[in-house]
């Protein structure tokens, strides 16, 4: 197990198309994250899943984005009719409870750049 | 509403002089935080940590300082290389273990 790993890395989209982004975690993290960053700008929090609940979605979210973690492995990150202004690095996160510690630290993937043209 | 927040956005420093970026929150239910560091294109990884029962922790040539009454912590690095040239993050986590709040990160350049 190498670590996070997303696909694609990059995605190019015209506006008003759907895309779908999946993210493979390390391996019995139980928790998963979603994040996105801009240019000049932290990694922005989307949604977390703790095994396959989503227990809490960023109230920036809009209803265009959804995410999955069906079996409490993968997780799959939907945008929807896209817009310009989603063109950013979506990243995806691991964590687990190391030893039954809660606070550890999160791992990332190398994300996926999304481009809406 | 910026509960973590990075006023430095760049440093510049020599090589092998003291590297120190500062780090903010406005939380006091953050009880762990973080340091990442970023290249271009890639993803986060992950330097050093610091639960809210420390006040430092250290690491090889990273320091981290946690002050919980100025809410302030900082990343000392000594000594300071070119290959640490990167964006770097602080992060801060609530009890329980949930989501990790992001600063806007700093710029640091070493120069030979």
């Amino acid at each position: 197990d190498t670590g996070v790993s997303q696909n694609p890395r990059h995605k190019i989209t015209k506006r008003g198309q759907n895309v779908t982004f999946r993210c493979d975690p390390i391996s019995e993290h139980n928790r998963l994250y979603w994040y996105r960053q801009t240019l000049g700008q932290g990694p922005e929090f989307l949604t977390y899943f703790q095994n396959e609940a989503q227990l809490e979605k960023s109230r920036l979210l809009s209803d265009r984005f959804s995410a999955e973690r069906p079996k409490g492995s993968f997780s799959t990150l939907e945008i929807q009719r896209t817009e310009q202004g989603d063109s950013a690095m979506y990243l995806c996160a691991s964590r687990s409870r190391a030893g039954g510690k809660m606070n550890t630290e999160a791992f990332f993937g190398q994300g996926t750049r999304l481009t809406v043209v | 509403d910026q509960q973590v927040k990075q006023n430095s956005p760049s440093l510049s420093v020599q090589e092998g002089r003291i590297s120190i970026l500062n780090c903010d929150y406005t939380n006091s239910m953050f009880d762990y935080f973080l340091w990442y560091k970023k290249y271009p294109a890639e993803g986060p990884t992950f330097l050093i940590s610091i639960s809210s029962i420390k006040d430092k922790n250290e690491d090889g040539r990273f320091t981290v300082f946690l002050n919980k009454s100025a809410k302030h912590l900082s990343l000392h690095i000594v000594p300071s290389q070119p290959g640490d040239s990167a964006v770097y993050f602080c992060a801060a986590s609530a009890v329980g273990g949930g989501k990790l709040i992001f600063g806007q990160g700093t710029e640091l350049s070493v120069k030979p």
